[in-house]
């Protein structure tokens, strides 16, 4: 049981927008950078977004972040079948002894 | 361009061991903390272990500490990751990953599969 709380699993149709949920606590998300990541079938994790809200090279602006308090949000507008894929959040924790936590991650569906 | 490649997967039994290795290029390896991340079947990310530059920070998850062993050879540009013990809980594709921040991993290997079943 992760201390990032993820919904396990959202739909919606192509070319519709898609919000993803990421719920912590101080210790985490309320005090530290969120980063967000695409695993799609069969392939290694990628990361979309850093730093609560900048994306990497390459990755299109269809993928946005946001943080606000002890939770944080990955956007998807536009969507793809491309985009099905499991979505995952990160961030510090300063309760646990090493730090690094992962969300249970979300599996997104697109109809 | 960055490049990582994890090699050393297989099927071992309970309490056998199994060393995993990343091959790294395309970037200044010497000057980047590095970690291990795995995914099991059926759940999700898990963060197992990460080493500094020099090798003098060296940090587990409980669920692999007294039991793995990271390491590096910045003269190679590779990581490692020494797997004793080993445990049914264990098997998971294994990637490597640079950290672009303390909690944050901005390129992956391949991935490794390691399957502990007797």
């Amino acid at each position: 049981q992760s201390v990032l709380t993820q919904p396990p699993s959202v739909s919606a149709a192509p070319g519709q927008k898609v919000t993803i949920s990421c719920s912590g606590s101080n210790s985490n998300i309320g005090n530290n950078y969120v980063s967000w990541y695409q695993q799609l079938p069969e392939t290694a994790p990628k990361l979309l977004i850093y730093d609560n809200n900048k994306r990497p090279s390459g990755i299109p602006d269809r993928f946005s972040g946001s943080k606000s308090g002890t939770s944080a949000t990955l956007g998807i507008t536009g969507l793809q079948t491309g985009d099905e894929a499991d979505y995952y959040c990160g961030t510090w924790d300063s309760s646990l002894s090493a730090g690094r936590v992962f969300g249970g991650g979300t599996k997104l569906t697109v109809l | 361009e960055v490049q990582l490649v994890d090699s050393g997967g297989g099927l071992v039994k309970p309490g056998e061991s199994l060393r995993l290795s990343c091959a790294a290029s395309g970037f200044p390896f010497i000057s980047y903390t590095m970690n291990w991340v795995r995914r099991a079947p059926g759940k999700g990310l898990e963060w197992v272990s990460s080493i500094d530059s020099s090798s003098t920070y060296i940090y587990y998850a409980d669920s692999v500490k007294g039991r793995f062993i990271i390491s590096r050879d910045n003269a190679k540009n590779s990581l490692y990751l020494q797997m004793n013990s080993l445990r049914a809980e264990d098997t998971a594709v294994y990637y490597c990953a640079r950290a672009y921040s303390s909690s944050c991993f901005d390129y992956w290997g391949q991935g490794t599969l390691v399957t502990v079943s007797s």
